[in-house]
């Protein structure tokens, strides 16, 4: 079956703008989690989102937003870019929250001028 | 905040066993070990995970000391393809689908 998709792959917004990312999880998935990747800073739990309700949500500022839809595909938004929200950003779906086999999308690669 | 610590980078022969250490002394007793990889380019791939046992499967083996304080992944056989970083993560309970990822090992096989 068809994996995690992410769209769009690259894009570049300067800086004050706004983007929203895209992700559809695997069929069957209900559970989609954000990443946000960056060289300093690795691998950062941004939200994770279970049948249209938001569960977690890491240590990120209030510009970070996401939502998701009845039939799991998720979106996160990016309010006042800056230049430090360049990165590439990671979506993940499983079947349930707490399951311990996440897949991985390709990510979307987010430039910021 | 991680709760694991990993060498930094690691290099192995490829058909070779690669043993990928990782360091967890504050993880509590209903916390697994899960570990995680990405080869460059791609979003990380789920390998294996555990309790307490030793686990194996497929991609790689999981061994994990008495005291739990620290694990070791053992790739049989790397090839070229299993040169990645490699993710050792303890999942902090309660906290639904959420993985802290450190910095993880850079793990280069060399033909």
């Amino acid at each position: 079956k068809a994996g995690v998709t992410q769209t769009p792959r690259y894009l570049i917004k300067t800086r004050g703008q706004q983007v929203t990312l895209s992700c559809s999880p695997i069929s069957g998935h209900r559970s989609v989690s954000w990443y946000q990747q960056t060289p300093g800073q690795g691998l950062q739990f941004l939200f994770e989102y279970f049948s249209e309700t938001q569960r977690n949500k890491g240590n990120f500022p209030g510009r970070f937003s996401g939502r998701q839809f009845s039939n799991s595909r998720s979106e996160m938004n990016v309010s006042t870019l800056e230049l430090g929200d360049s990165a590439l950003y990671l979506c993940a779906s499983s079947l349930i929250p707490s399951s311990y086999e996440q897949y991985f999308g390709p990510g979307t690669r987010l430039t910021v001028t | 905040d991680a709760k694991t610590t990993q060498p930094t980078s690691m290099d192995c022969a490829e058909g070779r066993a690669a043993n990928l250490p990782c360091n967890h002394s504050t993880i509590s007793g209903n916390e697994y070990v899960y570990w995680y990889r990405q080869i460059h380019s791609q979003g990380p791939q789920y390998i294996i995970h555990g309790l307490k046992n030793n686990e194996t499967n497929e991609m790689a083996s999981l061994i994990i000391t008495e005291d739990r304080k620290s694990s070791t992944l053992i790739l049989p056989h790397a090839t070229l393809r299993d040169t990645a970083v490699y993710y050792c993560i303890v999942r902090v309970p309660n906290t639904g689908n959420q993985f802290y990822f450190g910095t993880g090992t850079s793990l280069t096989v060399i033909p």
